[in-house]
């Protein structure tokens, strides 16, 4: 059972243009969610995060939207940059003593930036 | 700040035999998690560990362990390996783990091939 879809295995956009990467969730409970950057042969980097109870974070060149009756939220960089050029992964997990530690991830979407 | 760390970061292994991945979390940080990243079924959580104790653990058989010391390393050990084990596999650290909301902060990873 996928409780975290991302249903684009991939994604090219041009160099300056905005990259917009989608994150579908089933489970109502996941009340934090979180974008992670993997490069090969490294671990995933943290990018950002946000909480149930906001509908929108920015960090820079990062902007996480949540839709939680559409159990969506997107991440989009404007304006891309070929040094973006990555996995992405969102994530999400459910706070409580049950569930410490453990975060859900996505399959995770190849970012393409062409220059 | 040093991140995380991972040793070793490949390992060549035959089947029926065990092995050892050690992680050394982000100073300060008291939750270790670790987790299997596979082509078909991307990242999974393992457990976490906190304060030297397993507070939470996915669905792995029991072939699957690990422990935590006094210094928040972590070792995570895999018996009588099969070839579906070979997978990377990532260490993540955060300061209190899942009470709060943490961002988990990944080291490189473990590559490991089982022959």
């Amino acid at each position: 059972d996928q409780q975290v879809k991302q249903n684009s295995p991939s994604l090219s956009v041009q160099e300056g243009r905005i990259s917009i990467l989608n994150c579908d969730y089933t489970n109502s409970m996941f009340d934090y969610f979180l974008w992670y950057k993997k490069y090969p042969a490294e671990g995933p980097t943290f990018l950002i995060s946000i909480s149930s109870i906001k509908d929108k974070n920015e960090d820079g060149r990062f902007t996480v939207f949540l839709n939680k009756s559409a159990k969506h939220l997107s991440l989009h960089i404007v304006p891309s940059q070929p040094g973006d050029s990555a996995v992405y992964f969102c994530a999400a997990s459910v706070k409580g003593s049950s569930n410490t530690g453990k975060l859900i991830f996505g399959q995770g979407t190849t970012l393409q930036v062409k220059p | 700040k040093a991140g995380v760390t991972q040793t070793p970061r490949y390992l060549i292994k035959t089947r029926g035999q065990q092995v050892t991945l050690s992680c050394s979390p982000i100073s300060g940080h008291r939750s270790v998690s670790w987790y299997q990243q596979t082509p078909g079924q991307g990242l999974q959580f393992l457990f976490e560990y906190f304060s030297e104790t397993q507070r939470n653990k996915g669905n792995f058989p029991g072939r699957f362990s690990g422990r935590q010391f006094s210094n928040s390393r972590s070792e995570m050990n895999v018996s009588t390996l099969e070839l579906g084990d070979s997978a990377l596999y990532l260490c993540a650290s955060s300061p209190t783990g899942g009470w709060g909301y943490n961002e988990q902060f990944f080291g490189p990873g473990t590559r490991l091939t089982v022959l």
